[in-house]
């Protein structure tokens, strides 16, 4: 079956700018991941979703950034007022959010901030 | 909290020999335990997992780890590398209270012919 999606895989935008991410999880899947890869470091982790609700939003920076999942399947990661520290790779990933289950990632979205 | 710390940020081996990349952790309870390879311009794919019972673990690949309670270690061998597993190798820890990942940084293994 389809694996996690994740659109649009490259993002280049200007400081300051609004941009939006979106993640396909696996169907079926009511867990939902947020990390953010910045480079040479291993990926950091940004929310949690299980269902429409964010169960852990402990690893987002800063107020400037926001994640919705209204229906339980889609998510979008908003940023608001970009900066160049928040060029990075995003990743998200789903799982089937029983205990211990294995995290299925995406590709990827690479976030470039001028 | 918890840590992941993995101690060789690049690993050159030639081709058909044995490699072991190093994962050591820190947590005050009980975790679950991940490698995860990241081949370029791709997403992360998990290698294998520890969750409990017998402390050796068999992934895909040929991979294998074995997880060391006492030292707090969880370390990845092959016995006979291919230039195709060059890669990025993620190790990670998940304690049973929560649900995210907390990833290491990294070992780039880099396979020679």
């Amino acid at each position: 079956g389809a694996g996690v999606s994740q659109t649009p895989s490259n993002k280049v935008t200007e400081k300051g700018k609004y941009v939006e991410l979106r993640c396909d999880p696996i169907s079926g899947h009511t867990a939902l991941y947020w990390y953010r890869q910045s480079l040479g470091q291993g990926p950091e982790f940004l929310i949690y979703f299980q269902g429409t609700g964010a169960a852990d939003d402990s690893g987002l920076p800063n107020d400037r950034f926001f994640a919705v999942r209204p229906e339980g399947s889609v998510s979008t990661l908003k940023i608001q007022r970009t900066e160049r520290g928040d060029s990075a790779v995003y990743l998200c990933a789903s799982s089937l959010g029983l205990d211990a289950d294995t995290q299925y990632f995406g590709p990827g979205t690479r976030l470039t901030v001028l | 909290a918890q840590s992941v710390t993995q101690l060789d940020s690049q690993v050159p081996v030639f081709e058909e020999a044995p490699v072991e990349l190093r994962c050591n952790y820190s947590s005050s309870v009980s975790v679950y335990l991940f490698w995860y390879v990241q081949y370029p311009n791709q997403g992360l794919q998990l290698l294998l997992k520890y969750l409990s019972g017998s402390t050796l673990v068999k992934g895909i690949n040929g991979f294998e780890a074995e997880f060391n309670k006492s030292q707090t270690s969880f370390h990845l061998r092959k016995p006979s590398v291919h230039i195709s597993d060059t890669a990025e190798y993620f190790c990670a820890v998940r304690n049973n209270a929560g649900n995210m990942l907390t990833f290491g940084g990294g070992t780039r293994l880099m396979v020679k012919p």
